[in-house]
Formats: structure tokens, sequence, C-alpha cells
């Protein structure tokens, strides 16, 4: 089983259209979340880091459930500039001074006009 | 915010030759780099962690000896694809990130594709 599951889609949407993307993981003892976005042939970039309680950035939402181990990300009004593959990305506990990061294999979004 | 830099960007090699990458974090001291690997369609797979002054950390099944890992500064770590194959072409993104920090900065990354 994969350390970090994702659903790899393509998720094709209208302009407008609200999208959820579903991730789970399997280190119940993994510390922190986040979702990433990497454009074509780019770097991944951090899109918002996830808290148990929820929480929101504008036009996105991201989702935590420790107890399932899951993880989502809602957009809302999708833009064209929200084409991307989006990443969920899971930090396990360790120790030392490396802070590794465990990266799904991304759900392709692409919005279209 | 952290600027961490990779040089080249792309490259193109024969196989059988050595290929280095660098990675320099460009407005902080970074005591911890991270390198990745990234075939099309797929997820970033850490290679190997690598601490300021000490030796890299290399994941389960990358070869250490054909990806030497140096770390000699605060704000550069090299990578070097040493006798490479058409097979070790990829996307190789370094990240950056310092004792105690959450974050971790990536670079933007270097294309190797190895003829």
């Amino acid at each position: 089983r994969k350390e970090v599951e994702q659903d790899p889609g393509p998720f094709n949407v209208p302009e407008g259209a609200t999208v959820a993307f579903n991730c789970t993981y399997s280190n119940s003892a993994s510390q922190s979340f986040f979702w990433y976005r990497q454009d074509c042939r780019k770097e991944p970039k951090l899109l918002m880091s996830v808290y148990s309680s929820g929480n929101e950035d504008g036009r996105f939402t991201a989702q935590l459930n420790r107890a399932s181990q899951y993880i989502s990300l809602l957009i809302r009004d999708s833009k064209l500039s929200d084409s991307a593959t989006y990443l969920c990305v899971v930090r396990p506990i360790s120790s030392g001074s490396a802070r590794q990061l465990t990266f799904g294999s991304g759900t392709q979004l692409t919005v279209l006009p | 915010g952290a600027v961490v830099s990779q040089h080249p960007s792309w490259v193109i090699c024969k196989s059988g030759t050595s290929v280095k990458i660098e990675c320099r974090s460009l407005d902080f001291q970074a005591t911890t780099m991270f390198w990745y690997r990234q075939f099309p369609k797929q997820s970033l797979m850490l290679m190997a962690t690598s601490n300021e002054g000490s030796k890299a950390t290399y994941e389960q099944g990358v070869e250490k000896d054909k990806f030497l890992i140096n770390h000699a500064s605060l704000t550069l770590s090299t990578l070097t694809v040493t006798s490479a194959h058409p097979e070790d072409s990829s996307f190789y993104i370094c990240s950056a990130g310092w004792t105690g920090g959450y974050e971790q900065y990536f670079g933007p990354g270097t294309r190797l594709t190895v003829t």
C-alpha cells in the first residue's frame, strides 16, 4: 500500500465549478499535512497546510480527518489558472533535523473555458 | 520568502558521462537539503537527505555510488549522476530547510535527458 494515495484523475471541469480531491495516508503517526500545486515541468509549490479543525484560504478549503486518515481539498468557483496537478503531502514523525515529506502521486485538474 | 536555485535547469548528456546538478539556497542557510526525482506522470520520490557537513542518507533503492551528494556548505548541495544511462532521464528537484524549521523550499528543478 502506498504511504499517500490520491485519485490520479484527470478531473476536467468547467470554469466556475466546484471540485474536490481526496487523499488517504497510511501512517497514523503522521504529523503534518499539506496540499501542494505543481504546474507542468515546474517544481511543486505549497498551496496550503491542512489542520484538524479544517482551514480555508479564499476559494480553497482543506479538511483533515485523523481518525479516517483522510485529507481533502475543495476548490470553489474554479478558474482556468487552477489547472495543475495537486499533490497531497504528508510529513511523518521523524527524529533529528530531517523533516522529510512524502508526496502522493497527484491529481490532475484541468479547468475548461 | 526563501529562494532556492538549481543549475542547470536542463541538461542533455550522452550515456556514460557524469552530470553535476547544483542546488543553492540564496537567502538563508540550509542545514538540510533534500533531493527528489520525478518521472513523467509520477510523484516526487525522495532520493536522499543531506545535512551540511555530514554524509547523505539515501532512500532504499537509491544507489549512493551512482548518485553522489555533497553538502559542503550551508548554501550549496550538489548531486552528481555518475555514468548516466537513459533510464536516469528524469526531473531532479532539490529542496532546502533548516534545523527546527517545518518548511521546505523547492528549487525549480533540473530536467536531465540522457541519450
